[in-house]
């Protein structure tokens, strides 16, 4: 049984260009959490999804910041016009129907230069 | 506001020893407490977790200790061992509304176990 997966591992991007990273949850988990780690700070909840609908997403930043989690695929964190300050690492864990405990992906690294 | 608070961000032990990291929390909702591991350039790794009802959980070398009235816990390893160098983080969640449960997390602390 596979792992929560994270694509891509690192992405690199140039300010104002667009940065979408994926997470595929593990088989049978319906619930997808965004996590966010600058450098030196630990993990920031960002958004939590189950499949088409939003559960809490108080963490996302207001604007250039959106997620979806679709019926089918993978769920999406979409970051458009990136600044140097999203530079970090971006974590997706993931959870059964009830969920107590997040299993967590790799990790994409973004850089913006 | 930080809700879970890990006090100590480092922490140093030797080999064999007993490792000893501590979590406060503030919310009384809390029924759900976990610990994570993490290594650089990894996501973090479940551990162990506690339920409200407990006070005492083990699995291995790793045993979580809750006191709910001082709503603290603490994760035991015992005997701490060189590749348990990582940073340890602590969780808790409590349910909404809805029954939905977002992790709340502490800062980390960094444990070296030295040989």
């Amino acid at each position: 049984n596979a792992g929560v997966m994270q694509n891509p591992r690192h992405l690199v991007r140039r300010r104002g260009q667009e940065a979408r990273l994926r997470c595929s949850p593990m088989k049978g988990h319906s619930h997808v959490y965004w996590y966010r780690q600058l450098p030196e700070e630990g993990l920031k909840f960002m958004v939590y999804l189950q499949k088409e609908n939003i559960i809490d997403e108080s963490g996302m930043p207001k604007e250039r910041f959106s997620a979806e989690f679709p019926k089918e695929g993978p769920s999406i964190l979409r970051i458009q016009q990136v600044v140097r300050g999203d530079s970090a690492a971006y974590f997706c864990a993931s959870s059964p129907p009830n969920p107590r405990t997040q299993y967590f992906g790799p990790g994409t690294r973004l850089t913006v230069l | 506001d930080q809700q879970v608070k890990q006090n100590s961000p480092s922490l140093s032990v030797q080999e064999g020893r007993i490792s000893i990291l501590n979590c406060d929390y503030t919310n009384s909702m809390f029924d759900y407490f976990l610990w994570y591991k993490k290594y650089p350039a990894e996501g973090p790794t479940f551990l162990i977790s506690i339920s409200s009802i407990k006070d005492k959980n083990e699995d291995g070398r790793f045993t979580v200790f809750l006191n709910k009235s001082a709503k603290h816990l603490s994760l035991h390893i015992v005997p701490s061992q060189p590749g348990d160098s990582a940073v340890y983080f602590c969780a808790a969640s409590a349910p909404d509304a809805g029954n939905n449960r977002k992790l709340i997390w502490g800062l980390g602390t960094s444990l070296a176990v030295n040989p």
